[in-house]
Order: structure tokens, then C-alpha cells, then sequence
């Protein structure tokens, strides 16, 4: 099993800044995801983070849109640049430490105005 | 494509026994998976079955067909805390995990 903290839980950001988001693992893993989820909706796929190399983003997501840092086994950050209202959402990190189920982070619950 | 489906939303009453079903097609399989969330939470863990037939862990199951391409999960004395969204979600031949839309389970006295 994994244990992985997020933060911030929440955050009411404004227009045109960015917001970086950490994940901390209590285990090493190999990848970290990292998604996004409108209310009432599923799980979309931004990136998968692995240590060592640059993140591998997903289809209308973007590098400078949501860079990616992965330092290390235990740890990755995704920032949210030059935010807009349509960026309002929920993020979640997720890691997969054996070779079965996902673990999540709490999610961070962005607001921007 | 890639495609996993669910019904949007159910409704059952507390004490009684739901099935929510989930069909998909993936390139390749390694693996479907069942999730609870609740509103505002991350998802969490329910059950993990990857060779056909039926899995069972306290008040829930889940079955899997995988000639079929289905599965489902069985909620049996169901309870007001049950009232959650439940998400499907197959591990594809690059072990990627594809997500179904969920499915909103609303638990009436």
C-alpha cells in the first residue's frame, strides 16, 4: 500500500497566476499520475510522472500549460500556469506502488476568479 | 478507442442489494478495478480482478467476464454511507489505467 499526501487541499486562486501542487509518497515509486476530475465527472489522465525523464502528457494537455517535476522515488509537483475559471478543479496524484491498485492523494480543490 | 461504460447514476434503498454494471473495450488487459468516491474525497480502493469469476469482500463483489468484457459490482445490505460515486477501470496491455465516467449511487431510507 502507499500513503500519499497532498497539498494544498484547497486553494482560491487569481487569474493569470500559477499554482504548484505537491505530492509526497511514503513509499519509492516508479510513476506518479496526475489527474483531473470536473465535479460530477471521472477521472481525466494529465500526465504520468516518472523519476529521471520528462513527464508524458496526454492528449490537449500541455508542458507549459502543467509542468511536471518528479525529483525523485517519492515526490512530484504539478503546477497550474496562467490560470483561468475553465482551471477550476480538482487534482489528484496518484501512484501505483506494487502491481495492482492506484493510490490517491486528497486532491487539491482549485478555485480561480 | 478505448471505452468504458457505466450507468450514470442508480438509486436503491437502504437495506436492500444493488448491481452496478460495467462493459469495456481496451487494447489489451491487466486488470479491472472498482473504486468508491465519495463527494469532495479521492477515490478509494474497493476490489481488483483480473481472471474470471467472482471476488468477495464483506458486503461487496465484484465479478469479471473478461470474454465478455464486463463486469460488475455487487453491493448487498447497502447502508446511507454507501451513497458514493462508483468508477470502474481496466489496466490496459501498457498497464495505463482507463477510467469509466462513474457511476453515482444514491442510497433512499
Amino acid at each position: 500500500s502507499a500513503v500519499i499526501s497532498q497539498k494544498p487541499s484547497r486553494d482560491i486562486c487569481q487569474r493569470g497566476t500559477s499554482l504548484t501542487i505537491q505530492c509526497q509518497v511514503d513509499s519509492q515509486v516508479t510513476m506518479m499520475f496526475w489527474y483531473r476530475q470536473q465535479p460530477g465527472q471521472s477521472l481525466t489522465l494529465i500526465a504520468t510522472a516518472n523519476q529521471g525523464s520528462e513527464a508524458t502528457y496526454e492528449s490537449g494537455f500541455v508542458i507549459d500549460k502543467f509542468p511536471i517535476s518528479r525529483p525523485n522515488l517519492t515526490f512530484s509537483t504539478l503546477t497550474v500556469s496562467n490560470m483561468s475559471p475553465e482551471d477550476s478543479s480538482i487534482y489528484l496524484c496518484s501512484a501505483v506502488p506494487g502491481d495492482t491498485e492506484a493510490f490517491f492523494g486528497q486532491g487539491t480543490r482549485l478555485t480561480v476568479v | 478507442g478505448q471505452n468504458i461504460d457505466q450507468p450514470t447514476e442508480m438509486t436503491a434503498t437502504e437495506g436492500a442489494i444493488v448491481q452496478i454494471n460495467c462493459t469495456y473495450q481496451t487494447s489489451g488487459f491487466n486488470g479491472l478495478f472498482w473504486y468508491q468516491q465519495h463527494a469532495g474525497e479521492a477515490p478509494t480502493f474497493l476490489s481488483y480482478n483480473v481472471l474470471d469469476g467472482l471476488e468477495e469482500k464483506g458486503r461487496f463483489s465484484s465479478f469479471l467476464s473478461r470474454s465478455k468484457g464486463y463486469s460488475y459490482l455487487l453491493l448487498k445490505e447497502l447502508q446511507m454511507k454507501d451513497s458514493a460515486s462508483y468508477l470502474c477501470a481496466v489496466k490496459d496491455s501498457n498497464y495505463q489505467l482507463i477510467w469509466g465516467a462513474g457511476t453515482k449511487l444514491i442510497i433512499k431510507p
